[in-house]
């Protein structure tokens, strides 16, 4: 029920191309949404967030899609760039509940 | 310094040494978290402390012990390890506030190795 499921591990995309990773969970509790952003020897970065009241949010070329009744929610990275080759995570929470953090995928975004 | 600093960046141990691990948050912060990423796995939460409280230990083995001298402050103290705990471990820092969601900011981490 705490887990969040993360798909694809890996992801290779060619520049300009959209990358979308899939994240899905269980706990109804959860009502926080954030996706974070690792570069190699760097702790995570929080890049957007989303809670349940929305479908969508944008920040630039980043979207996350959000579907509350199938318990899934995605990001969408439009026009990709090599410098946004890093690992994202999902994650999840619920009120001031611990973050869950789903495994990650590893994005590489070929010139 | 700004954000979240941690200390030694890299560090490679023998089962039998002690050793501590440090981070600094330098951004006001009342909440800090120490995590543990391993390969393929997802982030595991280990500690959390509230100011200066803890408030969560997430079924750390006795081996791992923090201390939280400030809000500012937190270490990890690391005794008999064993080679399955090598990995990035690392220092989180946010304000925690019941009636919001606290965004987390993190150090770069400390890759551990124990031979």
């Amino acid at each position: 029920q705490q887990q969040v499921k993360q798909s694809p591990q890996s992801l290779i995309v060619q520049k300009g191309g959209i990358s979308i990773i899939n994240c899905a969970y269980e706990n109804t509790a959860f009502d926080y949404f954030p996706w974070y952003q690792q570069f190699p020897g760097k702790g995570p970065a929080l890049l957007i967030a989303i809670r349940p009241d929305v479908s969508e949010k944008k920040e630039g070329r980043f979207t996350i899609s959000f579907n509350k009744s199938a318990k899934q929610f995605s990001l969408h990275i439009m026009d990709s760039q090599p410098g946004d080759s890093a690992t994202y995570f999902c994650a999840a929470q619920g009120g001031s509940e611990k973050l869950v953090f789903g495994k990650g995928t590893k994005l590489t975004v070929n010139p | 310094e700004t954000g979240v600093t941690q200390t030694p960046r890299h560090l490679v141990m023998g089962m039998t040494n002690k050793k501590s691990l440090k981070c600094e948050q330098h951004l006001g912060h009342n909440a800090m978290y120490w995590y543990k990423q391993s390969a393929k796995k997802p982030l595991e939460l280990m500690f959390v402390y509230n100011f200066k409280e803890q408030t969560e230990n997430n079924s750390v083995p006795s081996r791992f012990s923090p201390e939280c001298p400030n809000s500012s402050h937190l270490f990890l103290h690391l005794h008999t390890l064993q080679p399955e705990d090598s990995a990035l471990y690392l220092c989180a820092s946010s304000h925690r506030d019941r009636s919001s969601y606290n965004e987390q900011f993190f150090g770069p981490g400390t890759r551990l190795t124990v031979l």
